[in-house]
């Protein structure tokens, strides 16, 4: 069964607006990680947050935890129509059988319009 | 360095064949997994190497499939045999050290299509 769900299955914009998606997930993590997947292509690593941080920023995308609601936010700024792609976020623990597996949700779909 | 390499990127086969999948890791890299996506499912964890040795088998769907790593540059994944219902991409991606906290590297996939 997967770990994290994304919220909303599919978000479409104009180029300049804000982009937000939302991941829920089950079980306690180690860390988070959000990856996006152009039409066709492998699935490229964008960020990680660990347990124990509550907010992260890269270039253009803030990334909030909160592992009381476990739930996460990643937060595209000015969205351009080369974000143009699906977000999926994936979920670590450690420890046990499943120590170092990545289980990713279903994944949101972002339609960027110029 | 040139990612991870998947060969074939497309396959077409037809149901009871064999197929096999080739992966190529980044170098250096002491990680390897095979996950499958489709649209019904979406992206699966088959199974995980550390090391060239099997840890987590757990998600390989049935004794149709079987995977192998003989040595830290290569590994493959056998579908035998196949059937349609096993059409998906199947990824390849590596990572270095502990997966626990760092990124994995996804290869661009082999498309199967199994008539």
């Amino acid at each position: 069964s997967q770990q994290g769900e994304e919220d909303p299955q599919a978000l479409s914009i104009q180029e300049g607006e804000n982009a937000t998606m939302n991941c829920s997930y089950k079980t306690s993590i180690n860390n988070l990680q959000w990856y996006r997947q152009n039409s066709g292509r492998g699935l490229v690593h964008l960020i990680l947050i660990r347990s124990n941080e509550r907010e992260k920023h890269s270039g253009r995308l803030r990334v909030t935890l909160d592992t009381s609601k476990k739930s996460s936010s990643l937060l595209i700024t000015a969205s351009r129509a080369a974000d143009t792609a699906s977000y999926f976020c994936a979920t670590q623990t450690a420890g046990g059988t499943s120590y170092g597996k990545l289980t990713f949700g279903q994944g949101t779909i972002l339609t960027v319009h110029p | 360095d040139a990612g991870v390499i998947q060969s074939p990127r497309h396959e077409v086969t037809e149901m009871g064949q064999e197929v096999t999948l080739r992966c190529k890791p980044i170098s250096g890299h002491d990680y390897l997994f095979w996950y499958r996506q489709t649209m019904m499912r979406g992206l699966e964890l088959l199974i995980y190497f550390n090391n060239n040795v099997p840890i987590d088998d757990s998600g390989m769907p049935e004794d149709r499939f079987s995977a192998k790593m003989p040595n830290a540059s290569f590994s493959t994944l056998k579908i035998q045999p196949s059937e349609p219902r096993d059409s998906a991409v199947y990824f390849c991606a590596s990572s270095f050290r502990s997966p626990v906290y760092n990124e994995q590297f996804f290869g661009p996939g082999t498309r199967l299509t199994v008539l």
